[in-house]
């Protein structure tokens, strides 16, 4: 199974500040079947990054997905009052695991 | 439009087993995977497993192998998740997904008790 692991745990930045969050791999990824959530309290997640590159339909712009292989980074170039939320990471090939989440607050 | 639509809430007791529905329109259903995933009370999310709707192929986390079936109904377009044996720790708020399209369902909470 391969084991997703986010750092940092909690991340405490202001409106306008970068955000990067990270997301590490046990094993490769296989096909960078990986993406990206973003989860605020009493709602479900809402897809942001899927492929680990690729921003899902209706997803600004100020948000972005690197890495390959073992290491992936969601960037927020700019926060946004509305950014300060949970942030997990998922890897989706054959099976599927979800790492622990990153929460980004003020 | 896309839509993935859950059944309704279920309370359960210890050891019985739980069914919930997801109803999938707007796309066509063998095209994509389906997903479950469940988030317990103020925790994080859990992948439990996920079907291909084209034939029926299943693939189950670790964890839970042995407790949970998939299944599906191509003509009504809907997955089932049958969870057996609960827990109390399987108290959470179930949800079906695609992942690479970000179609998810309502959710649906499923609550163990006695």
């Amino acid at each position: 199974e391969v084991v997703l692991t986010q750092s940092p745990g909690t991340l405490s930045l202001s409106p306008g500040e970068r955000a990067t969050l990270s997301c590490r791999a046990s094993q490769s990824v296989s096909s960078n079947y990986l993406a990206w959530y973003q989860q605020k309290p009493g709602q479900a997640p809402r897809l942001l990054i899927y492929g680990a590159s690729n921003r899902a339909t209706g997803i600004p712009d100020r948000f972005s997905g690197s890495g390959s292989g073992t290491d992936f980074t969601l960037t927020i170039s700019r926060l946004d009052p509305e950014d300060f939320a949970v942030y997990y990471c998922q890897q989706y090939g054959t099976s599927s695991t979800f790492g622990p989440g990153t929460k980004v607050d003020i | 439009q896309v839509q993935l639509v859950q059944s309704g809430a279920e309370m359960k007791e210890p050891g019985a087993s739980v069914k919930v529905s997801c109803k999938a329109s707007g796309y066509t259903f063998t095209r994509y995977f389906i997903h479950w995933v469940r988030q317990a009370p103020g925790q994080g999310l859990e992948w439990m497993g996920s079907i291909n709707p084209g034939d029926g192929t299943t693939n189950f986390a670790q964890t839970l192998q042995g407790r949970v079936i998939l299944a599906r109904d191509t003509s009504t377009t809907t997955v089932y998740m049958e969870l057996s044996n609960l827990k109390f720790e399987d108290t959470a708020v179930y949800y079906c997904l695609v992942i690479s399209q970000g179609y998810w369902g309502q959710g649906t909470l499923v609550t163990v008790s006695s």
